[in-house]
Order: structure tokens, then sequence, then C-alpha cells
């Protein structure tokens, strides 16, 4: 069966700093990725999707990036963190042509 | 430019009577729907979708209404149980993007 990881849990970052946030999805191959935020209170945005290695799309400006090393690897980076950067973040995975998406546990973010 | 609006933030209800949980969309080009639970602190789980070209979709206790013409679905469970209290999105695409769209959320109480 397919599992999707995300990690950290929690991260507590200084205005300014780096960021880097992992996910990486098991038991499926060359699936589609996606980067959700959900502020609060709010609904989930779509922040970046790829539809292979190498390939992202990106649906909203921000100082945030994303890229896919390996099929089944998703990070989502910033350079220099904002306050509004704060949020929960989902990595999402979808196959092939299904509509379908399956959400992984999430990383709450807290810039400081 | 909310494209999907759940415009009841929160709902209560008493276990074993139903829920009706509603979602409002503007854009026509969706075709197909989904509606997610989502607990904190935990990525969304999918819990049942629908195709355009269908007015209901049964799942066990959950059901998925749609009225196109009304541009308008609706989930029921029957009978509700505490373990249904969670926050619940619809979600709404269109198959020539494939991106889903989400909306704000329903906080959903079920009482025992």
């Amino acid at each position: 069966s397919q599992t999707i990881h995300q990690w950290p849990a929690t991260l507590v970052q200084p205005v300014g700093s780096p960021l880097s946030l992992e996910c990486t999805v098991e038991g499926t191959s060359n699936p589609n990725l996606y980067w959700y935020r959900q502020a609060a209170g709010r609904g989930l945005q779509l922040l970046f999707y790829s539809v292979g290695i190498g390939q992202i799309s990106s649906e909203v400006p921000q100082n945030l990036s994303a890229s896919r090393p390996q099929d089944r690897q998703f990070i989502l980076s910033s350079k220099k963190l904002l306050l509004s950067d704060s949020g929960f973040y989902l990595c999402a995975w979808s196959e092939g042509s299904e509509y379908e998406q399956y959400f992984g546990p999430g990383t709450r973010l807290t810039v400081t | 430019d909310q494209q999907v609006k759940q415009n009841s933030p929160s709902l209560s209800v008493q276990e074993g009577r139903i829920s009706i949980l509603n979602c409002d969309y503007t854009n026509s080009m969706f075709d197909y729907f989904l509606w997610y639970k989502k607990y904190p602190a935990e990525g969304p789980t999918f819990l049942i979708s629908i195709s355009s070209i269908k007015d209901k979709n049964e799942d066990g206790r959950f059901t998925v209404f749609l009225n196109k013409s009304a541009k308008h679905l609706s989930l029921h469970i029957v009978p509700s149980q505490p373990g249904d209290s969670a926050v619940y999105f619809c979600a709404a695409l269109s198959s020539n993007t494939g991106k889903l769209i989400f909306g704000q959320g329903t906080t959903l109480q079920v009482k025992p």
C-alpha cells in the first residue's frame, strides 16, 4: 500500500532563516505530487505541483520554491522566511490520471 | 475569488442524527467533487467523491449529493457518531486542469 511521509512534524524558525521541508511517497511510481498550505482558519491553498522529476508548477507568487530531485521526493524550500509563511504545510500525492489526492501528516511551521 | 464556498463554519448535531454539510461552487467547469475529513494537526483524509455525471454517491454512512443546476453539493452522514467530529472540506476540480480547489472547511461537532 502507498504511504506518504513528511518531516519535520513541527518547526519554529526565525524570520529570515532558510526552510526545507521534505515529503516522500512509498508504494507507487511516478505520482503527481503537491504542496499545500493551510493558514489559520482557512482552506487549503495549492502552492506547487509536480507531474514528474524536475517538473514543477507554481500556483502562487511567493518566496517559496519546490523541487523534485527524485520520483517520490518533493521538497519545499525558502531562502528567507517571512512571518506570513507560518502555517500548516501539507504534501499530497495522486495516481496518474486519478483525481483523488492523498495527504501526508503535515508540518506545522511557526515563523517568529 | 472563492470558487468553492462552505458558508457554515461550524455545525453541531446529536449522536445518531443526520449531519448535513453544504458546499457551493461558482465555476461551471468543475466536473469532479470530493470531500475530505481533517482532524487537528493531521493531514486531510479522503472520504468520498462524485463525478458531475452523477447526482448521488453513497459509501456506508456517507452520501454525497450533487445539484449541478444550483452548483451545490452536500455531504450527509447518517447516523452521526462522536468520532465524526472533525473539519470537513469540500473540493472541486476541472478535469482540464486536475487542480483541486478547496472550500474553507466546516467544523462538525457530534455530541454524545
